[in-house]
């Protein structure tokens, strides 16, 4: 079974501060992104990764970076919280668009409260 | 841009039958549905590619008009564990490869 695991379920941080959220999958997933989840608006893509060290800009990477330095780590940095990003975030893996079966296996979430 | 889903939200009874559409304003290589329930992370459903190729499994299918760049979810004889939120991820043709744009997602609710 893939397995995506996200560090924390649940996390509360205040304005200003630098918040991590890692995220690690065991299936060798070249793919990996990062979305947040928002009532109505569905999924909106972050960021995401297809590479090592290789990052692309999702819909909405404003006040967001990543980083992946290993293949099955990928990191979402909040640099200087703020309250609009409260929210639920999910990272996802995949297997590259070139094979035949690139669906993708989702996290279970962190819901970040900013206060 | 997002797709947009309808409706968004539907309560139906046991053995009822539902259907989810997609619509995106760009021209598509493949869309994607997944089901999300309570809680829990959305898990993959099926992959429409750019065709008009219907797919599905047990009472879920779904079908891609790529004229229209429309798709549709079909639940038929649906059941209590059907229940959960419903979403499109879509592939541009202009953006193929590696990222999806999701829609707001379709509540879907099934009552005995």
């Amino acid at each position: 079974d893939v397995k995506v695991t996200q560090s924390s379920r649940y996390l509360v941080k205040r304005t200003g501060e630098k918040v991590f959220l890692e995220c690690v999958q065991d299936m060798d997933h070249e793919n990996m992104f990062w979305y947040r989840q928002d009532p109505g608006l569905g999924l909106r893509l972050i960021y995401f990764s297809y590479d090592v060290k290789m990052k692309e800009k999702g819909d909405i990477p404003e006040g967001y970076s990543v980083s992946r330095e290993k293949k099955e780590r990928f990191s979402l940095i909040l640099e200087s919280a703020s309250t609009n990003q409260t929210s639920m975030y999910l990272c996802a893996s995949s297997r590259p668009t070139e094979t035949d079966n690139y669906e993708q296996y989702f996290g279970p979430g962190t819901r970040l409260t900013v206060t | 841009q997002q797709p947009v889903q309808s409706p968004q939200a539907v309560i139906l009874r046991e053995g009822e039958d539902a259907v989810i559409n997609c619509s995106s304003s760009k021209a598509l290589y493949s869309v994607h549905w997944y089901r999300q329930k309570h809680g829990e992370a959305p898990v993959f459903l099926m992959i429409l590619l750019k065709g008009g190729e219907q797919k599905g499994h047990d009472k879920i299918s779904a079908s891609f008009n790529e004229k229209k760049q429309q798709s549709s979810l079909y639940l038929t004889a649906s059941q209590l564990s059907y229940s959960g939120t419903y979403f499109c991820g879509t592939e541009a043709e202009d953006n193929a490869g590696n990222m999806l744009t999701f829609g707001g997602g379709t509540r879907l609710m099934v009552k005995p």
